[in-house]
């Protein structure tokens, strides 16, 4: 099976801190996401990466970058948080080989800036 | 554009009452895919069925079946004999032309005992 971990449950910061959240996958997938997830608003792409230190914006992109220097490993950066980016982050993966391969979440990261 | 509805935020039912959760869907392309998620309350947000927009056959396992209708851009997901297990978000999840997925804003289902 698939796995996919988030390096935090759980994670509080305040206002203008730098904050990373990491993301690894052990499946050797191309294609790696990181969505936002708020109340109403459902799964909002923020920033996908469809092989190494190759990374496209999705339709949030703002206030957010991204890293891929690893296959395995896609890391989500808050350049200065902001309260407006309290929310529930998801990090997927999925194959290549065909673009509409089911992806594969981690169990998120809920992140609450104060 | 692309777009997914899920018009049902919420819904509530009693243990082994069947429930339908509606997914309408917007695309111009002939070629694409569907997606159902399940969004447990432990957060991971797992695969349940994929459709390619080829396929019209209804798909059942289990308690579970798939209703696709090209005619009125609908994917429907019925659980029969509803469980507490099933209380869940539900998502679906259109795909077409880019590694993006659209997804709707979820339904809530809410299985009572």
């Amino acid at each position: 099976d698939v796995k996919v971990t988030q390096s935090s449950r759980y994670l509080v910061k305040r206002t203008g801190e730098k904050v990373f959240l990491e993301c690894v996958q052990d499946m050797d997938h191309e294609n790696m996401f990181w969505y936002r997830q708020d109340p109403g608003l459902g799964l909002r792409l923020i920033y996908f990466s469809y092989d190494v230190k190759m990374k496209e914006k999705g339709d949030i992109p703002e206030g957010y970058s991204v890293s891929r220097e690893k296959k395995e490993r896609f890391s989500l950066i808050l350049e200065s948080a902001s309260t407006n980016q309290t929310s529930m982050y998801l990090c997927a993966s999925s194959l290549v080989t065909d673009s509409h391969q089911p992806q594969h979440f981690g169990d998120g990261t809920r992140l609450s800036i104060l | 554009a692309q777009k997914v509805t899920q018009a049902q935020t919420e819904i509530s039912v009693v243990e082994k009452e069947d429930v339908t959760l509606d997914c309408v869907y917007e695309t111009r392309d002939t070629t694409y895919y569907l997606f159902w998620y399940k969004q447990p309350p432990s957060g991971e947000l797992v695969f349940l069925i994929r459709r390619n927009s080829f396929d019209e056959q209804n798909e059942i396992s289990g308690r579970y079946s798939w209703n696709f209708q090209k005619s009125t851009s609908s994917f429907n997901f019925t659980i029969t004999a509803s469980q507490v297990v099933d209380s869940a978000v539900y998502f679906c999840a259109l795909s077409s032309g880019t590694y993006k997925y659209i997804f709707g804003t979820g339904t809530r289902l809410k299985v009572l005992a």
